[in-house]
């Protein structure tokens, strides 16, 4: 079975700080692993997705992830936090059929 | 391009009753999923339609029941409702055929319908 937890049910950062937010994975086969935001009284917004290509992966509004199978990590960060980037985030493993399982979120929280 | 809608947005019902959620998918996708979002939580994975078949289903009772429709248009049923219920109910679409691609459905999800249990 495939699972995800997130390490943080909230994580407050200074504007301009650096925003870093954990996941660790469960998986028996390569996983496909991905980060989604969601803003209040919205639906998830993709951020960015690993699929077994490059494993430092580049997603919207300057966050990125690293894929590190050694650690399964799937860690998520910005080198500056802005106001707008105070959300939930959820990370997320999918497996072939396309059934997705997500972490509990992790609320950000960024203060000037 | 327009993308995930479901109605109705928000809505009050009470134990015992049923309901009945709305999807439209995002044009140009042919599988729907429903997750259910429960205060605090992340989405939890109710079941998955795809050529009007169910495919996949999560832990979830046979309350919980859904339809998808030749234009792809998707409904989740919820049976004897219990206060447990309440939550937020997420719709997401998907392209069948990306999942051979890359491997991996992108999942694009509508701003939900939250149901109450009263």
């Amino acid at each position: 079975a495939q699972s995800v937890t997130q390490l943080g049910s909230h994580v407050s950062v200074s504007e301009g700080a650096l925003v870093l937010l954990r996941c660790n994975y469960s998986s028996s086969v390569p996983p496909y692993l991905f980060w989604y935001v969601q803003y209040p009284n919205q639906g998830l917004q993709l951020l960015l997705k690993y699929t077994s290509a490059a494993t430092l992966v580049k997603g919207i509004n300057g966050f990125e992830a690293e894929f590190k199978k050694s650690e399964t990590s799937f860690h998520l960060t910005k080198p500056s936090a802005h106001m707008s980037d105070a959300a939930e985030y959820f990370c997320a493993v999918s497996g072939r059929w396309g059934k997705f399982q997500f972490g509990a979120g992790t609320q950000v929280v960024v203060t000037p | 391009d327009a993308g995930v809608t479901q109605s109705p947005t928000h809505l009050i019902k009470t134990r015992g009753q049923q309901v009945t959620l709305r999807c439209s998918p995002k044009s140009g996708h042919d599988t729907v999923s429903w997750y259910q979002q429960a205060l605090g939580q992340g989405p939890q994975f109710i079941f998955q339609y795809y050529e009007e078949e169910e495919r996949q289903r999560g832990n979830f009772p046979d309350r919980f029941s859904g339809h998808q429709f030749p234009n792809y248009s998707s409904e989740l049923n919820v049976n004897a409702l219990l206060l447990g219920d309440s939550a937020l109910y997420l719709c997401a679409s998907s392209l069948d055929r990306d999942r051979g691609l890359s491997g991996a459905n992108v999942l694009t999800f509508g701003a939900g319908s939250r149901l109450t249990v009263l």
